[in-house]
């Protein structure tokens, strides 16, 4: 069964520890990507990865990182720089620039 | 950079009625404008798209408008029904750009 999976679900953190969270997908996309989503702020682009090995900034990617060292695996670290972690992750992937197939995201609370 | 504004921020429609959501972009090379629906707990899937090279879409009850002219679109649901129930995410891109902008969603409720 072909998708994209993201875990965990949900996710607690104390302050100031990292936290990683996974994405994989079998669709065989090259392309994958994780967004931030907040009430009432959409869908904001963290990091996204073209390709194996290679991966580029979003729009608001201080406080994370990322690696893209399989085609599979794309996990996203957010880090105790990140001021105000508490927010819904979706992670994506797509075959190229278009249409984006999403994961069923993570929920990360800072306590 | 692009930057996409959405409106409303929440609708509500009964049943039967129709809903239009409006966008605007500021990217005027922009040329990719897709719209997502998520239901709630739910990923977001995209519904329909349209390139700049038409000025509209129809899918069933749903159809997608552009005015370049403009810099905005819009999402028409006809015959609205209560599963359309949703948040709704316009976005806008340019032709081998993977960064998509997206709106900052609509919220439609219909009453049965």
């Amino acid at each position: 069964d072909g998708g994209i999976t993201q875990s965990p679900k949900y996710l607690f953190r104390k302050e100031g520890q990292n936290v990683t969270l996974s994405c994989e997908q079998n669709l065989n996309h090259d392309a994958m990507y994780w967004y931030r989503q907040d009430p009432g702020q959409g869908l904001r682009l963290i990091y996204y990865s073209q390709i194996v090995n290679d991966f580029q900034k979003g729009d608001i990617a201080e406080g994370y990182s990322v690696s893209r060292e399989k085609k599979e695996s794309f996990p996203l670290t957010v880090t105790s720089a990140q001021k105000n972690p508490t927010a819904f992750y979706l992670c994506a992937s797509s075959t190229g620039p278009g249409e984006l197939f999403f994961g069923e995201g993570s929920r990360l609370t800072v306590l | 950079g692009e930057n996409v504004e959405q409106h409303p921020s929440t609708l509500s429609v009964q049943e039967g009625d129709s809903a239009v959501i409006k966008c605007t972009y500021s990217d005027s090379a922009s040329n990719y404008f897709p719209w997502y629906k998520q239901e709630l707990g739910k990923r977001p899937q995209l519904i329909i798209d349209i390139r700049s090279n038409v000025g509209e879409k129809k899918d069933q009850r749903i159809a997608v408008t552009l005015n370049k002219t403009a810099k905005h679109f819009s999402l028409h649901i006809t015959e609205t029904q209560p599963e359309d129930s949703a948040v709704y995410f316009c976005a806008a891109s340019w032709d081998s750009s993977y960064k998509l902008i997206f709106g900052s969603g609509t919220r439609l409720l219909v009453r049965p």
